[in-house]
């Protein structure tokens, strides 16, 4: 099976713009989350999204959201950048077979988010 | 407040030795633990994983070790191999409601295998 995949792998935007990702999970996986990291804070969970609804929700701010196709493909939007949102955003998917067996999540190479 | 805690940045090991990476956690309600690799550019990659009913778990040369009562896991890894050369990171998981489990990472230890 292919792996989860991210587009674009890099990006720089300026303050004040607003920035989509895109994530494919691996197929047949119907739980896509979004993890931000960075030197200082680390890997930090995001949103979790399955079957097109927003699942979990971690603790960042309104501007950034995402959303989840019928494909289970997801995008995150970041709106009104900020330099602290210069960061590596990872996207993981995983079974979420239902059964409440923890699944192991498998991420994706990263988008690389240059604020300037 | 850091949850999930890797108190070590980097560790250095010899080829052929024992690699140990060292976690600790606070919230008792974590059931499930996981280490990821990470290189450079890329993301995480999973590598083991134990729940919290057992105490150990195998995967050819990385063993996990579960300590329930002091919060504790650690990664051994026999025998070190270059390749293994990485930022390790810890992963803790609980439910949070309707079937979603949102990963709680430590800050990751930088693995330097030295041949």
């Amino acid at each position: 099976k292919a792996g989860v995949t991210q587009t674009p792998r890099y990006l720089i935007k300026t303050r004040g713009q607003q920035v989509t990702l895109s994530c494919s999970p691996i197929s047949g996986h119907r739980s896509v989350s979004w993890y931000q990291q960075t030197p200082g804070q680390g890997l930090q969970f995001l949103f979790e999204y399955f079957s097109e609804t927003q699942r979990n929700k971690g603790n960042f701010p309104g501007r950034f959201s995402g959303r989840q196709f019928s494909n289970s493909r997801s995008e995150m939007n970041v709106s009104t950048l900020e330099l602290g949102d210069s960061a590596l955003y990872l996207c993981a998917s995983s079974e979420s077979r239902g059964d409440g067996a923890h699944n192991e999540q498998f991420f994706g190479p990263g988008t690389r988010l240059t604020v300037l | 407040d850091q949850q999930v805690k890797q108190n070590s940045p980097s560790l250095s090991v010899q080829e052929g030795r024992i690699s140990i990476l060292n976690c600790d956690y606070t919230n008792s309600m974590f059931d499930y633990f996981l280490w990821y690799k990470k290189y450079p550019a890329e993301g995480p990659t999973f590598l083991i994983s134990i729940s919290s009913i057992k105490d150990k778990n195998e995967d050819g040369r990385f063993t996990v070790f579960l300590n329930k009562s002091a919060k504790h896991l650690s990664l051994h890894i026999v025998p070190s191999q270059p390749g293994d050369s990485a930022v390790y990171f810890c992963a803790a998981s609980k439910s949070s409601g309707a079937g979603s489990y949102q990963l709680t990472f430590g800050k990751g230890t930088k693995l330097s295998v030295i041949p």
